[in-house]
């Protein structure tokens, strides 16, 4: 089972918008609603941003949203802040015996 | 609250063997499907396997054979034993919980617990 393919970096200015694709397969982004996003910051846990494609746990900011299309997925950080600044990725089910696989991760930077 | 803590980590040679453990509190294991994720330094992450509540489990191709997830419901503890470690083993370890109301999401996760494999 491949990792997910993710752009290894994205930077926008405070305030802009950015979007990370999350490119799959039939077997796992596009044949399942089953993609979430994880937030990362240097030396923390990952945190999760979204969960089946486009929902937010509570707590998470309106300013992240989530969609699929095909065999890609994207997360959008609408007015980009400065905490934006992290690692981000994507994870999916799979049909394939392992179950699960995370993407490549995309470095954001908030210029 | 809901509460991980990894336990477990540290330097072991190549060959060698070690145990992780993740005690849970706030909820009950075995009533959920549980994960271990690791990171190797500077890389991302990389899911390793899974305990469904229904006790079924799965690998990573990785560590397929190597590794074994198991649970101990008195305990309220998920543990990872780990066998014939790699150099590329190396890496933080976490245990994870996916979520009742999103059960191919992990919506808790332990501090992580570093693994080295060295001689």
């Amino acid at each position: 089972q491949s990792a997910l393919t993710q752009p290894a970096s994205v930077s926008g200015s405070p305030g802009q918008s950015i979007t990370i694709s999350c490119t799959g397969t039939s077997s796992d982004v596009g044949g399942y609603n089953y993609v979430s996003w994880y937030q990362q910051h240097p030396g923390k846990a990952p945190k999760l941003m979204i969960y089946e494609v486009s929902n937010r746990p509570s707590g998470v900011p309106d300013r992240f949203s989530g969609s699929k299309s095909g065999n890609t997925a994207s997360l959008t950080i609408s007015g980009l802040q400065a905490e934006d600044e992290a690692d981000y990725y994507c994870s999916s089910y799979t049909s394939s015996s392992t179950h699960y696989v995370f993407g490549t991760g995309t470095k954001v930077t908030v210029l | 609250e809901v509460q991980l803590v990894e336990s477990g980590g540290g330097l072991v040679q190549p060959g060698g063997s070690l145990r992780l453990s993740c005690a849970a509190s706030g909820f009950t294991v075995s009533s959920n499907y549980m994960s271990w994720v690791r990171q190797a330094p500077g890389k991302g992450l990389e899911w390793v396997s899974v305990i469904y509540s229904g006790g079924s489990t799965y690998y990573a191709d990785s560590v397929k054979g190597r590794f074994t997830i198991s649970r101990d419901n008195s305990k309220n503890t998920l543990y990872l034993q780990m066998n014939s470690l790699r150099a590329e083993d190396t890496a933080v370890y976490y245990c994870a919980r996916a979520g009742p109301a999103a059960p191919r999401s992990f919506d808790y996760w332990g501090q992580g617990t570093l693994v080295t494999v060295s001689s």
